[in-house]
């Protein structure tokens, strides 16, 4: 079942902070955020896998709140180079392979 | 090498045209998958590969066809598309190195795609 995306998109001055959220109708053991600039493939972000987990990457990081069945991801202090569609995946179950996308957040950061 | 890689970039073929998309990857992951990805959309997951073996088909019509020779292989066999079935097609593969309820929940290394076009 695909997870829910939210914002669909976002407009950015440099400098700015966002939060994207995925929020899911089933049970979540792992979340997956990916980033895919413009004619390019995806590129992973993180994995968040337990309840409560919070990773984070340079001024990108996420949380995950198992009880609530969401993700979010915050992008602080946004610079020109995040700009892009942002997905989050989840898996089908506990041990599938299958792992679905969300619609996706675009994001646009301008000077 | 973190590398996968698809061949060919670009693709034009007509409807009757039989032709194959390649995936390879040196990585040594185990799990292999095909996207299919339109314009402004999510991937959409056509199939995965789990040691070798067909471990996943979403419903795909059969002029799809998958194919995995070995660990580090995967084809995709097109034959009587539709113009519909243009899209970017992105191969990716992953290593699980977990057990139990958080296994096979590895990142996904992603193909740079191969954009096909169905006239």
């Amino acid at each position: 079942q695909q997870p829910v995306q939210s914002p669909q998109a976002v407009i950015l001055r440099e400098g700015e902070d966002a939060v994207i959220n995925c929020s899911s109708s089933k049970a979540l053991y792992s979340v997956h955020w990916y980033r895919q600039k413009h004619g390019e493939a995806p590129v992973f972000l993180m994995i968040l896998l337990k309840g409560g987990e919070q990773k984070g990457h340079e001024k990108i990081s996420a949380s995950f709140n198992e009880k609530k069945q969401q993700s979010s991801l915050y992008l602080t202090a946004s610079q020109l180079s995040y700009s892009g569609t942002y997905f989050c995946g989840i898996r089908g179950g506990a041990g599938s392979y299958q792992l679905t996308f969300g619609k996706g957040t675009k994001l646009s950061v301008i000077p | 090498d973190t590398e996968v890689t698809q061949t060919p970039k670009h693709l034009v073929m007509g409807m009757t045209n039989k032709k194959s998309l390649k995936c390879e990857q040196h990585m040594g992951h185990r799990a292999m998958y095909w996207y299919k990805q339109k314009a402004k959309k999510p991937p959409e997951l056509m199939f995965v590969y789990s040691y070798e073996k067909l471990s996943i088909n979403e419903s795909v019509p059969s002029r799809f066809s998958p194919e995995c020779p070995n660990s580090s292989l995967l084809n995709l066999h097109l034959h009587a598309l539709q113009p519909e079935d243009s899209a970017l097609y992105l191969c990716a593969s992953s290593q699980d190195d977990f057990s139990g309820p958080f296994a096979n929940t590895g990142e996904l290394f992603f193909g740079e795609g191969s954009r096909l076009t169905v006239l």
